[in-house]
């Protein structure tokens, strides 16, 4: 099944404390991102990547690194959470074509619900 | 300044009844998706949009791209209740490799 995971669903964390939010597609696409999702503000895009090793930020890229080592995934760093990082997270991923990308749509991940105490 | 103004933020309806939902910018777009969101779920893409004045149905919704290529709204007749969810409109922006989303319409529907 086509389908785009991410691990953990929810996590719990404190303010300072190193995490991961992996991300992965079996889809074989070129462009993977991240979103954040709050109340009011929508989705918003915090990194994105053409392909294995290129990245570049989104809207709101502060507090946060991403890498892309292999094609199929893409994790999350956050390398000191702070509260204000508390939100909705999203991975997404689709085919990308140079000066066509708009053509194709975003699959995403089911979320990540990170609580920053 | 959110780029992609959606309109209205909320809408709570009965089954069976139309309803239309906007998004807006100053900006014009190569193209423009519409996405729904479901509680617990990511977002699922349900049309892209590309030539101005386009018209796209997907059975009792039916998309609008504006000439100008600045809005589009989304239209649904005789609502049910499955179409409950969360709306939102997107469009690359800049080098065609930032999507942005709007705020999106919560809609709900009941019986």
């Amino acid at each position: 099944e086509a389908q785009v995971t991410q691990n953990p669903r929810y996590l719990i964390t404190v303010t300072g404390k190193k995490l991961t939010v992996t991300c992965s597609q079996n889809m074989n696409h070129e462009y993977m991102s991240w979103y954040r999702q709050d109340p009011g503000l929508g989705l918003r895009q915090i990194y994105y990547s053409m392909n294995v090793e290129v990245t570049d930020k989104g809207d709101v890229p502060e507090g946060y690194k991403v890498s892309r080592k292999e094609k199929r995934n893409f994790p999350l760093i956050l390398e000191s959470p702070s509260p204000n990082q508390t939100s909705l997270y999203f991975c997404a991923s689709s085919l990308s074509v140079p000066l066509s990308a708009y053509l194709y749509e975003q699959y995403f991940g089911p979320g990540t619900r990170l609580t920053v105490t | 300044t959110q780029l992609l103004e959606q309109s209205p933020q909320f809408l709570s309806i009965q089954e069976g009844e139309n309803l239309t939902v906007y998004c807006n910018s100053s900006s014009v777009f190569s193209s423009l998706q519409w996405y729904r969101q479901e509680p617990g779920e990511g977002p699922v893409l349900l049309v892209t949009v590309v030539t101005g004045g386009e018209v796209k149905k997907l059975k009792r919704l039916t998309f609008q791209f504006g000439d100008a290529r600045k809005d589009s709204s989304l239209h649904i007749t005789a609502a049910q209740p499955g179409d409950t969810g969360l709306y939102l409109c997107a469009a690359y922006t800049g080098t065609a490799s930032k999507l942005t989303f709007g705020t999106g319409t919560r809609l709900q529907v009941t019986l």
